[in-house]
This record gives C-alpha cells, structure tokens and sequence, in this order.
C-alpha cells in the first residue's frame, strides 16, 4: 500500500526564518514519482517540483529546495528567508508510474508571520 | 494560462437538489480524469477515477449512485452530486490523467455548500 505522511500539522514561523517541511512516503513500487503541492487560501494547488524516483539529485529553485533520501524515504522542502506569501497549506504527494493515481499526506500549514 | 477549467467555481444549494460540476482540459487530451474531494483542513481524497467511454471506478467508502461521473469526452467530464446533503459541502478538485512525467494539472477546483 502507498501512504503519505506529513506529520506537522502547522507550522508557524516568522518572515526571514527558514523551515523545512517533512514528508515520508511508503510504497512497494521501484518506480514512483513524489510531489509537492502548495495550495493558498484559493485552493487552487500549484505545482511545486515532481521528482522520480531514480533522481536522488537535490534541487534548488530559488529560496526553495528539495531534499530526496530514499534510504529514509523522505522527500523534504525547505523554504529559506521564507516571506508572508509562502503561507499556505503544502502536500507532499505520490504517484505510481501505472495508474497515474496521485496519494496526498494530509498536508502542512504554513503561517509565515511579518 | 490555466489549462484546466472547472465550473461553478462556487455553488450553494439546498439540501436535495443535484448539483453537475464540469471539468474541462482546454489544450490537452487525457483518456483518464480522477475526480478528488476536500473537507475543509483536510487532505485531498481521491473518490474515483474514470476513463473515456467506460464506467467509473470509485474508491471505498464512496457511494456511486451519489456521485455520478460521466467522462464524455477526452478533454470533459462531469460530476453530478445527486440529493445533495450538507455533509456532502466540500471543495472537489478534478485532475487530468497525464503520464506522471508529464504535467500534473488540476482544476482549481469548485466548493460546494449544501444548505
């Protein structure tokens, strides 16, 4: 069975802080694909980054980055000098390669205060 | 641009009545739609997936006389919430069935509230 978690509820910091969110993922696949969504007040989830299963490469895309270790089978993101804007609800997810079905954790809150 | 549209984005209704939410690929074909739904402060739950010109396949615990999915088309599916109760207001996300490689894409999603 695939499951994710993401076992901080909320998190609250203040502007310039950096905070990493965690994300431990389960599955019996070899080939699976990991997520990271944020989703703001509108709901509307933007896409963060997609990372294969086979790319253990960290990544770096402006003030954020992504921390792959399959060996803890973990995926975290850091946000570095983190501003008001980056609050919001983020969810690491996962897929198959077959199905295309997409597991979501239960999502952190992220209150970034100024 | 958006490449997902979902519509109503907003919808209120009272308890009984069916509710039809669209969703629409507006430059893309997928064979496959999956249809999610969020209580609020929760996580997203995956109710069913669907693929073009055959029946849905719902996830345990959702009832699929309630949630009516008609996938007509590779770039439209709709689903319809028959009776509506107020247990059933959530925010309900459609997404794409893209290769997992490719661009995931979501509607923004449409909140319903049963009154």
């Amino acid at each position: 069975a695939q499951k994710v978690t993401q076992a901080q509820t909320e998190i609250s910091v203040v502007e310039k802080e950096d905070v990493t969110l965690d994300c431990v993922y389960e599955t019996r696949d070899t080939t699976y694909y990991l997520f990271w969504y944020k989703q703001p007040p509108s709901g509307e989830l933007v896409f963060l980054i997609r990372r294969n299963s086979f790319d253990e490469q960290n990544e770096i895309s402006g003030r954020y980055s992504w921390n792959f270790q399959k060996s803890t089978s973990s995926f975290n993101f850091t946000i570095t000098a983190s501003q008001v804007v980056d609050s919001a609800v983020y969810f690491c997810a996962l897929s198959n390669t077959g199905g295309f079905k997409t597991i979501f954790g239960a999502g952190t809150r992220l209150f970034v205060k100024a | 641009g958006a490449v997902v549209s979902q519509h109503p984005s907003w919808v209120i209704c009272k308890s009984g009545t069916s509710v039809k939410i669209e969703c629409r690929s507006l430059d893309f074909q997928a064979t496959t739609m999956f249809w999610y739904r969020q209580f609020p402060k929760q996580s997203l739950m995956l109710m069913a997936t669907s693929n073009e010109g055959s029946k849905a396949t719902y996830e345990q615990g959702v009832e699929k006389d309630k949630f009516l999915i008609n996938h007509a088309s590779l770039t439209l599916s709709t689903l319809t919430v028959t009776s509506a109760h107020p247990e059933d207001s959530s925010f309900y996300i459609c997404k794409f069935g893209l290769a997992v490689q490719e661009t995931q894409y979501f509607g923004p999603g449409t909140r319903l509230l049963v009154l």
